[in-house]
Formats: C-alpha cells, structure tokens, sequence
C-alpha cells in the first residue's frame, strides 16, 4: 500500500525556521516527481512546491519562492519542505503528494496524498 | 498569480446531474490540457478524480466526466449520490511552470 507519513509541524513564531519531511513506502519513491501543497484552516488548496525524481529540477510557487526550499533524499523516500521567515498567512496544512506518472513531470496530476502536518505561525 | 475561478457552492437531488466549472486563462487552462480535478471530503485528504481534462483514474467512477472548451474547464457528475458531496477542486498547470488551484466548490446533495 502506498503511504505518505507528513511530520515537522508545529506552533512557531513569526519569522522563525521550521523543516517539513514526508517519508514515503509502498512505491518507488526515486522514480516520483514530489509535491508539497498546503491549504489554510477552511481555505481551498495552494500548490507550494515540487521536485523532480532525481532533484535536478525544483519549482516554486511565487508566494515562497525565496523563503521555502524543497529538497529529496532517494535513499531515505524521504522528501522535505525547509520553510523559513514564516508569516502568519503560512499557517496552514501541508500535504506531501506523489505526482500521478512514474518518470512524469510533477505537473502530470497529483495521485496519493499524504494526511497533512499542520504549521501555526503565530506569536 | 490569481486562483482558477470555481462557483463557491452547487447543489442537486440525488440522481441528478451538476457541473463545475472552473474558469481560467490562456496561460493555464486554455493553454494546455494538464487539468485535474480533485475531491475532498471534510477532514479527509484531497483524492484525483479526473486528470488531462478527462481522464478517470483506475477506481473512479464513471459518473464522473471531464471536459474543457477555451479557457473554462468542467466537471460534471452524474447519477448524483449522497456520497458525492464533498468540496471540488480543480487545478491547472501554468505557463510559469507552476501548478494553480481553483477556489474550490463545495457540492450539497439536497
């Protein structure tokens, strides 16, 4: 069965570092393009971020771009979301999300979500 | 970048038919046929129901359909079940290589 374990959320304060990790089993996670897309309390979905199997492409969304950095480890399935300088409007739940196609771009389709960790950015 | 726009709400009676639409421009939904819809129950992750403008993945219902004409893209749902009501997203991917998300459209089976 194909699973996604978010972990690393937390209350933090603003401005302050906090570094999401999704581990992955089930599928081979090297050959999967990874998302990471968060949505707000009661809010719809904002894509955030994406990186290719083997991180030699990664992608921002413009909102984080500067500030969120995504990274991979193949050996470990495990994907990671370094977010810095958090502002309020960062809080929010973040998922960790296969892209649909083995070898695909992560723009081919979201497949399997994981639950979501959720960060608070507040004093 | 601004959000794909979505009716906040739709509604219908079982067995009935509804559509969503989900409006964007040249640069996203116009310009490629990388458009997908997800659905999401409350307190539940987000689940692919249609990807390309409309394709069902395995394990999908084929209630459910896909379409786009221009700038506006659609999912329609047929055969309305009380299990369907859920919130609607659905998400294009971008000139700026990025991936955009429409508002979302919560749908009530009346």
């Amino acid at each position: 069965e194909v699973q996604l374990v978010e972990s690393g959320g937390g209350l933090v304060q603003p401005g302050g570092p906090l570094r999401l990790s999704c581990v992955g089993s089930g599928f081979t996670f090297s050959s999967y393009a990874m998302n990471w897309v968060r949505q707000a309390p009661g809010k719809g979905l904002e894509w955030v971020a994406a990186i290719s199997s083997l991180s030699d492409g990664t992608y921002y969304a413009g909102s984080v771009k500067g500030r969120f950095t995504i990274s991979r480890d193949n050996s470990k399935s495990t994907l990671y979301l370094q977010t810095n300088s958090l502002r309020d409007e960062d809080t929010a739940k973040y998922y960790c999300v296969i892209a649909r196609v083995p070898g695909g771009y992560f723009y081919y389709g979201m497949a399997v979500w994981g639950q979501g960790t959720t960060v608070t950015v507040a004093s | 970048q601004s959000a794909l726009t979505q009716p906040a709400s739709v509604s219908g009676s079982p067995g009935q038919s509804i559509t969503i639409s989900c409006t964007g421009t040249s640069s996203d939904v116009g310009g490629y046929n990388y458009v997908f819809w997800y659905q999401q129950h409350p307190g539940k992750a987000p689940e692919l129901m249609i990807y390309d403008v409309k394709n069902r993945p395995s394990g999908v219902s084929n209630r459910f359909s896909g379409s786009k004409s221009g700038n506006t893209a659609s999912l329609t749902i047929s055969g309305l079940q009380a299990e369907d009501e859920a919130d609607y997203f659905c998400s294009s991917y971008t000139v700026s290589n990025t991936v955009i998300f429409g508002g979302g459209t919560k749908l009530t089976v009346l």
